[in-house]
């Protein structure tokens, strides 16, 4: 089955503890985004990714970090969480940029 | 820098009562304009991508069009399960960051 799994699902985590929410599709898709999610505020991209060793800040980069060291994952990195990153997370590919985009089920992450 | 309006923010339907959704967009150079549907606690589910004005798609009760400034998505005879947010997002110029809209979130009643 064509899915982009994310882990955690949910995580409740404390200020200044580094974390990593994983991503990985099994599409082969070269393109590849993270996204928060806001009430009233929408989808904003954090980070998007064209290829492997290819990345490139989005709208809300600040805070984040990305690495794509292989074609199918594309973790996002938060070395120094804060309460304003707290939010839904939903990590996305698709087959080219501009392209129809496939989301992961989120990842629902609470900053104390 | 590119804009998306969805309106309106919220729509309560009976069901098999059909209406529209619509969503205004500015972008230099139109590159796509995407439909996703989103269920509560669950990433968006892709619909339709728009490339030119004129354009007309069709999947079950829905059809989307665009013109040069907005696009729709009509809902005929609407049923309970199509209850969702509907997002609209465009891309354009030479950027690979897509502008989403903030949704309408429909509620068909039975």
């Amino acid at each position: 089955e064509a899915q982009v799994t994310q882990n955690p699902r949910y995580l409740i985590t404390v200020t200044g503890k580094k974390l990593t929410v994983t991503c990985s599709q099994n599409m082969n898709h070269e393109y590849m985004s993270w996204y928060r999610q806001d009430p009233g505020l929408g989808l904003r991209q954090i980070y998007y990714s064209m290829n492997v060793e290819v990345t490139d800040k989005g709208d809300v980069p600040e805070g984040y970090k990305v690495s794509r060291k292989e074609k199918r994952n594309f973790p996002l990195i938060l070395e120094s969480p804060s309460p304003n990153q707290t939010s839904l997370y939903f990590c996305a590919s698709s087959l080219r940029p501009m392209g129809e985009q496939y989301f992961g089920p989120g990842t629902r992450l609470t900053v104390t | 820098e590119d804009q998306v309006t969805q309106s309106p923010e919220a729509l309560r339907l009976q069901e098999g009562e059909s209406s529209s959704l619509n969503c205004s967009y500015t972008v230099s150079g139109l590159r796509g304009l995407f439909w996703y549907r989103q269920d509560p606690g669950k990433g968006p589910e892709f619909l339709f991508t728009l490339y030119s004005a004129g354009e007309e798609k069709e999947k079950e009760r829905l059809k989307a069009t665009l013109t040069k400034k907005e696009s729709f998505l009509h809902i005929t005879a609407p049923k309970p399960e199509d209850s969702a947010t509907y997002l609209c997002a465009v891309g354009g110029g030479g950027s690979y960051i897509p502008t989403f809209g903030r949704g309408t979130s429909l509620i068909v009643h039975p």
